[in-house]
């Protein structure tokens, strides 16, 4: 099971984009990369996967290198409602495989 | 298409009292079911998991056990708890297609033990 290493906080203000890297240096050959957000009293809500190169939807793009041992999740053009935790899992999935959840990154938006 | 309930919101449970929690899904079937505990200001907690009914597996040991009495319904139970239950409790199911897994949380359940 890769272990993932995120920041704990990061802070930026409203219109810009924010990039979070997540490193998972031990990340084996069938593993993806899912992010989650979260908000208080919530429970996670899956924001975007991927296995290589790019991943775009329409909340945010996934940046993975091509060693895949850490991968950027930019969020274009915050808002204040943007703050949340985010979470970077690693893993095939399925059963208790890719299913453990850091601390995340708590990201807080200024005006 | 699918959702996952929880209930109750929120519950207040002496210590020593028993505890049962529910969790049901529903648009899907044959879904693996979760069961995560989050304390303050920490990450989730992945307690019990199961992929079929009947079928759970533990990754904590502690005074807590799961059911899976139907596909969709899947329950976490205590006989006795403990201070160290309190928490937020959320249930998440996934279905395996192909490719990794993707969780869905329901609403979840803010537990004090007193």
């Amino acid at each position: 099971l890769a272990k993932t290493t995120q920041p704990i906080s990061m802070d930026s203000y409203e219109g810009q984009e924010v990039n979070i890297t997540c490193s998972h240096n031990n990340i084996a050959t069938n593993d993806y990369i899912t992010w989650y957000q979260q908000f208080p009293s919530q429970g996670p809500r899956f924001i975007i996967q991927g296995y290589k190169t790019k991943v775009t939807n329409e909340v945010a793009s996934l940046f993975i290198p091509a060693d895949r041992k850490s991968s950027t999740l930019s969020l274009p053009r915050v808002s204040l409602s943007d703050t949340a935790v985010y979470y970077c899992l690693v893993g095939e999935g399925g059963g208790a495989d890719g299913l453990t959840f850091g601390k995340g990154t708590h990201l807080i938006i200024q005006p | 298409s699918q959702t996952i309930h929880q209930w109750p919101a929120t519950l207040v449970q002496p210590v020593g009292s028993p505890l049962s929690l529910e969790c049901t899904v529903e648009g899907t079937s044959n879904p693996n079911l979760y069961w995560y505990r989050q304390a303050a200001g920490r990450g989730l907690q992945l307690l019990f998991y199961s992929v079929g009914i009947g079928q759970i597996s533990s990754e904590v040991p502690q005074n807590l056990s799961a059911s899976r009495p139907q596909d969709r319904q899947f329950i976490l139970s205590s006989k006795k708890l403990l201070l160290s239950d309190s928490g937020f409790y959320l249930c998440a199911w996934s279905v395996l297609a192909g490719r990794a897994d993707t969780q869905y949380f329901g609403p979840g359940t803010r537990l004090t033990v007193l």
